[in-house]
């Protein structure tokens, strides 16, 4: 059974791009979230999506959106990208909410550089 | 608003030493605690999950315990190995939406 996948695994942007990355869920999970962990810190939860809405958001400007498609994968897109959005990004999923009780899984990550 | 703390930042001990990890919250109407570990440039891997009711949580080598009213989990590491370096990180969840990290610990076990 694979994870949680995302791609790419690593990508390097200049300021003012965008961005797109692109998650696919653990088999059986409904909910995915996207967090940001920037060097030497924890990850922050960025937002969270189930059933192709948006659920909760975090301390994250309008650049930062997402989309959950049909299947349950997920993009997580950042426009007009700045020097701090340089970061591990990672998707998580769980089946239900966090207080369910379910465990919850996270991918690998996406290194973005913007120089 | 959850916020995690955890200490010691980093951890050097030698190989076969027994280790606490400690976490801190603010917000004890947490529903889970959940312990991760992640190695350098990976994800997160969880390693124990603490329900709101349970007290303690064990596998293997490693044992979480939760105090609610205290807002705080200890992660405790057995007879440690070099396999065992990492960054272990505590997460809280905010009233059961999503989780809160702490900066994590940064634990280096020497052969």
């Amino acid at each position: 059974d694979a994870g949680v996948t995302q791609s790419p695994t690593h990508l390097i942007k200049t300021r003012g791009q965008q961005v797109t990355l692109r998650c696919s869920p653990k088999s059986g999970h409904d909910t995915v979230s996207w967090y940001q962990q920037a060097l030497g810190q924890g990850p922050q939860f960025i937002f969270q999506y189930y059933e192709e809405e948006e659920r909760q958001r975090g301390n994250f400007p309008d650049r930062f959106s997402g989309h959950q498609f049909p299947n349950y994968s997920s993009e997580l897109n950042v426009n007009a990208l700045l020097l701090g959005d340089s970061a591990l990004y990672l998707c998580a999923s769980i089946s239900g909410q966090l207080n369910s009780g379910n465990t919850i899984y996270f991918g690998e990550g996406s290194w973005l550089t913007v120089v | 608003k959850q916020e995690v703390t955890q200490i010691p930042a980093a951890l050097s001990v030698p190989e076969g030493e027994n280790l606490v990890l400690n976490c801190s919250f603010t917000d004890s109407a947490i529903y889970n605690l959940q312990w991760f570990r992640q190695d350098p440039g990976k994800g997160l891997t969880s390693l124990l999950l603490i329900q709101s009711s349970q007290r303690e949580q064990t596998s293997g080598r490693l044992n979480a315990s939760l105090d609610k009213s205290s807002g705080r989990s200890t992660l405790y590491i057995a007879a440690s190995q070099p396999g065992d370096s990492a960054t272990y990180l505590c997460a809280a969840d905010n009233y059961g939406q999503n989780f809160v990290f702490g900066p994590g610990t940064r634990l280096s076990v020497l052969p």
